[in-house]
């Protein structure tokens, strides 16, 4: 399944700059998209989404920005902080389709 | 905060022998799944399960496979006969209420899924 790539495996940042994770897929349908952080051991957290209809949606530290025509998004986080080094997956559904398809995931490393 | 649970976190079979991986998904949660992430691949869809029956399953999801929502509590899934390549991390995720699909699905710990 190709229709969410994460083209970037590892991220690595210094502590207080600012984190962007890409994230492109190929499926038209697609109207609603997610980002999970994972840590090791642990199942996959929800950190934000946005539907289709928005282009931007913000939750304190983080923000998603959706470019429908480009079929990209991307994940902001301000400022990235230690406790922020985790892999991080943008997963996708359509409507009426309640499944998700997932990226292959971003590591990223918050240095002090 | 709810979260789903899922037990147990490390499962170790024999090949060709049943295993049934159990979840407690958030209590007022409507829609349930299933899904699996091998190492080093992506996490992939198995199965959706909404009132008491399968909505949808993936390619994956063969005769071997089954879910059950036996009380108004568990969902489980089970593997018949398992074989080497169904060593993987199970997750379970569940989602709220009736109507829109935007809302998150919430995920567990996983069951790491050892067949030997």
């Amino acid at each position: 399944d190709q229709q969410v790539k994460q083209n970037s495996p590892s991220l690595s940042v210094q502590e207080g700059r600012i984190s962007i994770l890409n994230c492109d897929y190929t499926n038209s349908m697609f109207d609603y998209f997610l980002w999970y952080k994972k840590y090791p051991a642990e199942g996959p957290t929800f950190l934000i989404s946005i539907s289709s209809i928005k282009d931007k949606n913000e939750d304190g530290r983080f923000t998603v920005f959706l470019n429908k025509s480009a079929k990209h998004l991307s994940l902001h986080i301000v400022p990235s902080q230690p406790g922020d080094s985790a892999v991080y997956f943008c997963a996708a559904s359509a409507a009426g389709d309640y499944k998700l398809s997932f990226g292959a995931g971003t590591t990223v490393t918050v240095r002090a | 905060e709810p979260e789903v649970t899922q037990t147990p976190s490390h499962q170790v079979t024999q090949m060709g022998q049943e295993v049934i991986l159990r979840c407690v998904p958030i209590s007022n949660h409507l829609y349930f799944y299933w899904y699996r992430q091998i190492l080093g691949q992506k996490v992939e869809f198995l199965v959706s399960f909404y009132n008491n029956e399968i909505s949808e399953k993936s390619e994956i999801f063969d005769d071997q496979f089954s879910v059950e929502r036996p009380d108004g509590s568990n969902f489980t899934l089970k593997i018949r006969s398992t074989k080497l390549e169904d060593s993987a991390m199970y997750f379970c995720a569940s989602r709220g209420r009736q109507g829109t699909s935007n809302q998150p699905q919430h995920f567990g710990d996983g069951t790491r899924l050892s067949i030997l």
